[in-house]
């Protein structure tokens, strides 16, 4: 049983791009969270997506969007990067918008430089 | 959700028990406890939750206060491979709902031989 998968592993933009980040959920998981981690912080929560709609919000900008397909995958999109967009980005999923326990995918390493 | 307070490392030999607390005074009857590990370089992992009771799995116990405003991880026999960043947070489970948690800078423990 394949876990959270994640890809690219490590991506390398330049300021002022966009990038697209995608995250396929554990088997029979629906509901799939995007985090940002910076070096020696905690996972930040940007966005939830359940039932192919944004379902919670943290505290970060309009840049940052996303999308969930039928089959539950997802995708985060980052506008006009800044040099502060460089960090870890991490895929989530679980069973019924949170209720259950998260399972984390390894990451997508973005550097801007 | 309420905050969580945790020390920011700990230490503890090889095969001996590591008790790791963690303050969430402000918790509310409705929020969960949940803790999470990650290990360097790779994603966040769930090792357990609790709402009031004390739970236990295979990987560690945890011990809730009677007033649920902290709680301990405990893992009976801490190896090489439990060195890890270890985060307590606290988020409401309801049914169908949903939640924005908030992970700190959790508490980096170090297992040494």
């Amino acid at each position: 049983d394949a876990g959270v998968t994640q890809s690219p592993t490590h991506l390398i933009k330049t300021r002022g791009q966009q990038v697209t980040l995608r995250c396929s959920p554990k088997s029979g998981h629906d509901t799939v969270s995007w985090y940002q981690q910076a070096l020696g912080q905690g996972p930040q929560f940007i966005f939830q997506y359940y039932e192919e709609e944004e379902r919670q919000r943290g505290n970060f900008p309009d840049r940052f969007s996303g999308h969930q397909f039928p089959n539950y995958s997802s995708e985060l999109n980052v506008n006009a990067l800044l040099l502060g967009d460089s960090a870890l980005y991490l895929c989530a999923s679980s069973f019924m918008a949170g209720v259950y326990e998260q399972y984390f995918g390894p990451g997508t390493r973005l550097t801007v430089t | 959700d309420a905050k969580t307070t945790q020390p920011p490392s700990m230490d503890c030999a090889e095969g001996r028990a590591a008790n790791l607390p963690c303050n969430h005074s402000t918790i509310s009857g409705n929020e969960y406890v949940y803790w999470y590990r990650q290990i360097h370089s790779q994603g966040p992992q769930y090792i357990i939750h609790g709402l009031k009771n004390n739970e236990t799995n295979e990987m560690a116990s945890l011990i809730i206060t009677e007033d649920r405003k902290s709680s301990t991880l405990i893992l009976p026999h801490a190896t090489l491979r439990d060195t890890a960043v270890y985060y307590c947070i606290v988020r409401v489970a309801p049914s169908g709902g949903s939640y924005i948690p908030t992970f700190g800078r959790g508490t980096s423990l170090i297992v040494h031989p």
